[in-house]
């Protein structure tokens, strides 16, 4: 099946630093990405949906400039989380999706913790 | 406008028993629909979709799904329990065109052996 890598699987930093999450499918070209945000116990909630070559539509209430999210190429994604406080503390899923008729491929997600 | 509701937020069944999760959806469009599998600390697994084809959908690890248009149901069965099927189960819609999925809330699923 197809295999997402996301990396790092966790990270721990101090409050101003900037994080940078890796996305990247393996073995298949993507057309569109997806980057959820999951809290404790709680479903995805959708960030930000981008196709490659474009810039990343952001969900309501999600601020573009504090998440940055670069769909690089059809197989690569990051997201930046700059200038991180604890409040962004989460885990962090990408997503992609191969086709219009198609499911999305998840990554293993990002464990931040913000100290 | 689509959405997903999944009743029952924590299921528990005994090893060797029924599994039933309830996933209801609306949808102003033919949907299409899937079930994934989250394990603590990892992403989402598709267990299986439907996407008009044979509304029994079959999916991985014995689990399978009926489609209902006349109930708007998608509910997630499996004969017997394992532990190993102990998980979050999300159920989501989507158009089919590309366009974002709709996630519920969730399920957690206790195995009891």
């Amino acid at each position: 099946g197809a295999v997402v890598s996301q990396h790092p699987s966790r990270v721990i930093c101090k409050s101003g630093t900037s994080v940078k999450i890796e996305c990247r499918s393996l073995d298949f070209q993507a057309t569109t990405m997806f980057w959820y945000r999951q809290f404790p116990k709680q479903s995805l909630m959708l960030m930000a949906t981008s196709n490659e070559g474009s810039k990343a539509t952001y969900e309501q209430g999600v601020e573009k400039d504090k998440f940055l999210i670069n769909h690089a190429s059809l197989t690569l994604s990051t997201l930046t989380v700059t200038s991180a406080h604890p409040e962004d503390s989460s885990f962090y899923i990408c997503s992609f999706l191969q086709g219009s008729d198609q499911p999305q491929h998840f990554g293993d997600g990002t464990r931040l913790s913000i100290l | 406008a689509q959405s997903v509701t999944q009743l029952g937020s924590h299921v528990s069944v005994s090893e060797g028993a029924l599994v039933l999760l309830r996933c209801n959806y609306s949808s102003s469009v033919p949907p299409y629909l899937f079930w994934y599998v989250q394990y603590p600390n990892q992403g989402l697994q598709l267990l299986l979709k439907y996407t008009s084809a044979a509304t029994l959908v079959k999916g991985i690890n014995g689990f399978e799904a009926e489609f209902k248009k006349s109930e708007t149901s998608f509910h997630l069965t499996k004969p017997s329990a394992h532990m190993s099927d102990a998980a979050e189960y999300f159920c989501a819609v989507s158009e089919g065109t590309g366009n974002q999925f709709y996630f519920g809330t969730g399920t957690s699923l206790t195995v009891i052996p």
